[in-house]
């Protein structure tokens, strides 16, 4: 069973960069078809998808975020990651990593997620 | 403000159905792309309850269904139990601005 766990600093000072791991276990993160996202979720808000890197390597960001926004693959540690720079306030969510499935598909797989607060 | 429309909230009594729309445009669902569907309990990650319109997966009660038609798609839970009061996102992909996936706002189910 394919299981997916964040990690990184749950407070990061404004304009600073907001920086976030996902472990891969119970499967290889460079297995065939496999594609890998991140999203998030502010506080009693909806969900907002941020990005993803296929299978190939490309990575597809959100347009809204995709200025800031850096997502990479360390295959030999079976993680990915997520770079957010020049945080804000608005920038506070829950953040969770994924598995996307297909072309234009959708998330299978999701970490447990990871609060990060963006605050001086 | 999200690109695909739901109801901010719907509520039935056990045992009755209650069905979830979610609206979007020519650029999305009307462009042909997939919806899917997604079950959010208060402080856990959401978990997928339709796939690709009308495909339930492994695991999920045959008491959800999926359907699409134009610019809009649906989620129907018939025989409403305690247990599916949630919020339900739908999520499609949508061809503008090079290509992005958008969520609806969600929608929460009370069971009355």
């Amino acid at each position: 069973q394919l299981q997916l766990q964040e990690s990184g600093s749950g407070l990061v000072r404004p304009s600073q960069t907001l920086s976030l791991t996902c472990t891969v276990s119970g499967g290889s993160i460079s297995a065939d078809g496999n594609s890998w996202t991140w999203l998030r979720q502010p506080p009693g808000k909806g969900l907002e998808w941020i990005g993803y890197i296929f299978h190939s390597g490309n990575t597809f960001y959100n347009p809204s975020l995709k200025n800031r926004v850096t997502i990479s693959v360390d295959r030999s540690g079976n993680q990915f990651s997520l770079n957010v720079t020049s945080v804000t306030a608005a920038d506070t969510a829950v953040y969770y990593c994924g598995r996307y499935r297909g072309n234009y598909g959708y998330f299978d797989y999701w970490g447990q997620g990871a609060l990060v607060t963006v605050s001086s | 403000q999200s690109v695909l429309t739901q109801p901010p909230s719907v509520s039935g009594a056990p045992g009755q159905t209650v069905i979830i729309s979610c609206t979007g445009s020519s650029s999305n669902i009307g462009a042909r792309f997939d919806v899917h569907w997604y079950q959010q309990y208060p402080g856990t990650a959401p978990k997928v309850v339709i796939s690709s319109n009308n495909n339930r997966p492994s695991g999920v009660p045959d008491r959800f269904s999926g359907s699409k038609s134009g610019t809009s798609a649906s989620l129907a839970i018939s025989g409403l139990q305690a247990e599916d009061e949630a919020v339900y996102y739908c999520q499609s992909y949508d061809k503008s601005l090079g290509g992005h996936v958008v969520f609806g706002g969600g929608t929460k189910v009370t069971v009355l």
